[in-house]
């Protein structure tokens, strides 16, 4: 199994709320990532996690909040977020953080922020 | 700086005919290089990927690439295009940092 599975697909949301993305892979990966991607744009890395702790952070705005409660699982909470914010929210997992690593992806959290 | 870049935003080829999508980098030593697909709405899937070795690599769809170093280019190539091809596609290196993309549309 390789999937990476993403939930919800689509998410509306205003700018006082507060929702959570997850994702999840049950291919036994230490490494896990969040990437946000804007329309007709590449993706761009927003998070690493490495055996559950936050590695990298490519200085996102506090408004994004990342979490791993264990090693198949990861979250990403939202609060107060932006029109602009609205984008294609990518999870990514890999057997390990390295470079030469496959990165698998799932399919995405549309989010719309009004 | 590193960087990575795709010449072409958008390429239209016939069903049939052949594709090559261009893909030049700037790092320091030689770096891990990827290429991605992604269908409309899609997550990413990896096509191939290239760190040392046989320079000719070959991915998964009947898709390869080149590496030449003398070039600084990793371009994607397919001798016979599908339909079913058509999709974005990013050349990628090392930490994830990605190419604007190209786009790909396949004529009947």
């Amino acid at each position: 199994d390789t999937e990476v599975t993403q939930t919800p697909k689509h998410l509306v949301m205003g700018m006082t709320n507060k929702k959570s993305l997850k994702c999840e892979q049950h291919m036994g990966h230490r490494a896990m990532y969040w990437y946000k991607q804007k329309a007709k744009k590449p993706p761009e890395l927003m998070f690493v996690y490495s055996y559950e702790k936050l590695s990298i952070n490519e200085s996102v705005p506090s408004r994004f909040s990342p979490e791993c409660p264990n090693s198949s699982l990861l979250n990403l909470h939202l609060h107060a977020l932006q029109p602009e914010d609205s984008a294609l929210y990518l999870c990514a997992s890999s057997q390990d953080r390295g470079r030469w690593d496959t990165q698998y992806f799932g399919p995405g959290t549309r989010l719309t922020v009004l | 700086a590193q960087s990575v870049t795709q010449p072409d935003i958008h390429i239209t080829v016939s069903e049939g005919a052949s594709l090559e999508l261009r893909c030049n980098y700037s790092y320091g030593a030689t770096p891990y290089l990827f290429w991605y697909v992604q269908s409309p709405g899609q997550g990413l899937q990896l096509l191939l990927k290239y760190f040392s070795g046989d320079t000719l690599v070959q991915g998964i769809k009947g898709f390869e690439a080149e590496f030449k170093r003398s070039q600084s280019s990793f371009n994607l190539r397919k001798p016979s295009v599908h339909w079913s091809d058509a999709a974005e596609y990013f050349c990628a290196v090392n930490d994830m940092r990605f190419g604007a993309g190209t786009r790909l549309t396949v004529k009947p």
